[in-house]
């Protein structure tokens, strides 16, 4: 089974400033990874996924994140906040292949807030 | 209107009183899922189905039972919900599995006292 770790339940930036929102997973198989936002009373929205063509995704938004298999790392960024982008964001895996390929493990969410 | 529909949304009952949450997809999608969202802990998978009469268990499955006879519905029911089991639920479907993209629904609030 995959665990995803999110570093920071909390991030906070200025308007303007860069955005940097951490997940490290698990599995040292590269799976489907992929980043989603919640804003507040709805349900999640796809920002972007990673599905082994390219380590560097680009998504909604403005959104940005890099597969690194050595850290197993897939960190979400954004080089510009806006006011906007203040929600709850969840990184996700998947494990990909075989018996359990319709599983899917997330994190435990950061939730960014962004001051004017 | 390309949607995910949950009902009910918002949900209050009583310890052990069976109780459906339907999921209904207009997408044809073959993959639908349903998770819960607990304060700090994210979203769980409860059970997911990768297509019509094919149903597998997540990561947290106590508790719940689903089937899968149409592609459109995926029900989750509690037999004998209990107050742990107070939380917010979504459901959600892809075309793809989890290589496409998920599309979830509202969610839906239960409350067991």
């Amino acid at each position: 089974a995959q665990s995803v770790t999110q570093l920071g339940s909390h991030v906070s930036v200025s308007e303007g400033a860069l955005v940097l929102l951490r997940c490290n997973y698990s599995s040292s198989v590269p799976p489907y990874l992929f980043w989603y936002v919640q804003y507040p009373n709805q349900g999640l929205q796809l920002l972007l996924k990673y599905t082994s063509a390219a380590t560097l995704v680009k998504g909604i938004n403005g959104f940005e994140a890099e597969f690194k298999k050595s850290e197993t790392s897939f960190h979400l960024t954004k080089p510009s906040a806006h006011m906007s982008d203040a929600a709850e964001y969840f990184c996700a895996v998947s494990e990909g292949r075989g018996s359990t390929l319709g599983r899917l493990y997330f994190g435990r969410g950061t939730q960014l807030t962004v001051w004017p | 209107e390309a949607q995910v529909t949950q009902n009910p949304r918002y949900l209050i009952t009583v310890t052990g009183k069976k109780l459906t949450v339907t999921c209904s997809q207009n997408m044809n999608h073959e993959y639908m899922s349903w998770y819960r969202q607990d304060p700090g802990l994210g979203l769980r998978q409860i059970y997911y189905s990768m297509n019509v009469e094919v149903t597998d268990k997540g990561d947290v499955p106590e508790g719940y039972k689903v089937s899968r006879k149409e592609k459109r519905n995926f029900p989750l029911i509690l037999e004998s919900p209990s107050p742990n089991q107070t939380s917010l639920y979504f459901c959600a479907s892809s075309l793809e599995g989890l290589a496409g993209e998920l599309f979830f629904g509202e969610g839906s609030r239960l409350t067991v006292l």
